[in-house]
């Protein structure tokens, strides 16, 4: 079943912060981040294993909830270059290949 | 470290055709996956490789869609009759193995237009 994320767009000016969230209504064994940028492939920024760690990676950190089946992702001190959209792959146990959400549009502003 | 290769880069049919991509991993990855991108949603897995073994293609449409991997390292992904709704990025990504919580890393895709 495909993750649900949350908020659908977001506009910031430089320097602002984000959240962004990605539910299930499943029970997961890690959650991966990904950045798209336009007209290229996905990047690989973290992935959050189930035990509730927090990860961070530059300003860019995430948490996973593993009571709630939620992981978020930080945004800190947004640059430009954080423009993108932002996805959530999630896996369920057995190693199996990611299922991603829809998606969250980032758009930075100078 | 060389990143995934995919081939061709585009690709434009006319419906009814047949078209393949082709898909080399990072050296030394031996979990490969096949991912279809319908523009402005999230990736959707068609099918996954262990080494030359399939490990998963239940949402991979077998009456027209087929992939293999030999010989566990290169990988081709055929559709043949294409139709209109196959228009997308087919993506191919690898990881070291098929262990949970492994990074998938992508490449740069083929952008398929079915007309």
């Amino acid at each position: 079943q495909q993750p649900v994320q949350s908020p659908q767009a977001v506009i910031l000016r430089e320097g602002e912060d984000a959240v962004i969230n990605c539910s299930s209504s499943k029970a997961l064994y890690s959650v991966h981040w990904y950045r798209q940028k336009h007209g290229e492939a996905p990047v690989f920024l973290m992935i959050l294993l189930k035990g509730g760690e927090q990860k961070g990676h530059d300003k860019i950190s995430a948490s996973f909830n593993e009571k709630k089946q939620q992981s978020s992702l930080y945004l800190t001190a947004s640059q430009l270059s954080y423009s993108g959209t932002y996805f959530c792959g999630t896996e369920a146990a057995g190693a199996d290949g990611l299922t991603f959400g829809k998606g969250t549009h980032l758009i930075i502003q100078p | 470290e060389a990143g995934v290769a995919q081939s061709p880069r585009y690709k434009i049919i006319e419906k009814r055709q047949s078209v393949a991509f082709w898909c080399n991993p990072i050296s030394g990855h031996a979990t490969l996956y096949w991912y279809q991108q319908i523009l402005g949603q999230g990736p959707k897995l068609l099918i996954q490789f262990q080494n030359n073994g399939v490990v998963d293609d239940s949402q991979l449409p077998k009456d027209r869609f087929s992939a293999e991997r030999l010989k566990g390292v290169d990988s081709t992904l055929k559709i043949q009759p294409a139709k209109l709704e196959d228009s997308a990025v087919y993506l191919c990504a690898s990881s070291l193995d098929w262990t949970s919580g492994r990074a998938g890393h992508f490449g740069p895709g083929t952008r398929l237009t079915v007309t």
